[in-house]
């Protein structure tokens, strides 16, 4: 079992619909990550906080909006979303924001989009 | 962007045998490089990491070797088990801190 603590497992959801991933980690770290990860391919960075704020945003799409509420949750709240979002959505923690410092990834939400 | 280059995207080894898989690299500043292994339906976790002031580093049947100079660093799985079967993926840090880019991933299999 992974420190990171990621909920649902499995999301099937419509275009119109509006849903959010919730991501838990109790670890004391203090930078949180999304990734999306397609089939077959490596992990892309979506988002980055640092000490709860937005630090980086990799130009997502603002359908696709991340919620640090404390230092141990991370939200991506996700509306009107297109079949080729479907991927598997990762949150990763570390320790230190300011140096580099070992991610620990979730298991993910597998996402699908009808 | 940085790039990560990783090779090969496939690899089918014996068990016992040794898997090889290379990473390339561009320019950093930053003094960290992991490893991370995937199984599927699971998130990528963690293998072993190395920073460039050490040559290499051995956890168990797992071996990092760094070469600064030539900005590339390989993972060594010694006497492979078919549980070893799985997507590697290798990482480096971009000079904005806190993001990694990951290489393309090297499915391992490993045959009994």
């Amino acid at each position: 079992d992974t420190e990171v603590t990621q909920t649902p497992k499995h999301l099937v959801m419509g275009m119109t619909n509006k849903k959010s991933l919730k991501c838990e980690q109790h670890m004391g770290h203090r930078a949180m990550y999304w990734y999306k990860q397609k089939a077959k391919k490596p992990p892309e960075l979506m988002f980055v906080y640092s000490y709860e704020k937005l630090s980086i945003n990799e130009s997502v799409p603002s359908r696709f909006s991340p919620e640090c509420p404390n230092s141990s949750l991370l939200n991506l709240h996700l509306h009107a979303l297109q079949p080729e979002d479907s991927a598997l959505y990762l949150c990763a923690s570390s320790q230190d924001p300011g140096s580099n410092q070992p991610q620990h990834f979730g298991d993910g939400t597998r996402l699908s989009i009808l | 962007q940085q790039q990560v280059k990783q090779s090969p995207q496939s690899l089918i080894v014996q068990k016992g045998g040794i898997s090889i898989i290379n990473c390339a690299y561009e320019n950093t500043a930053f003094d960290y490089f992991p490893w991370y292994q995937q199984f599927p339906g699971k998130g990528p976790a963690l293998l072993i990491a190395i920073r460039p002031d050490v040559s290499e580093k051995k956890e168990g049947r797992f071996t990092i070797s760094f070469n600064k100079s030539a900005k590339q660093f390989s993972l060594h799985i010694m006497d492979s088990q078919p549980g070893d079967s799985a997507t590697y993926f290798c990482a480096a840090p971009e000079a904005a801190g806190n993001k990694l880019t990951f290489g393309g991933g090297t499915r391992v299999l490993v045959k009994p």
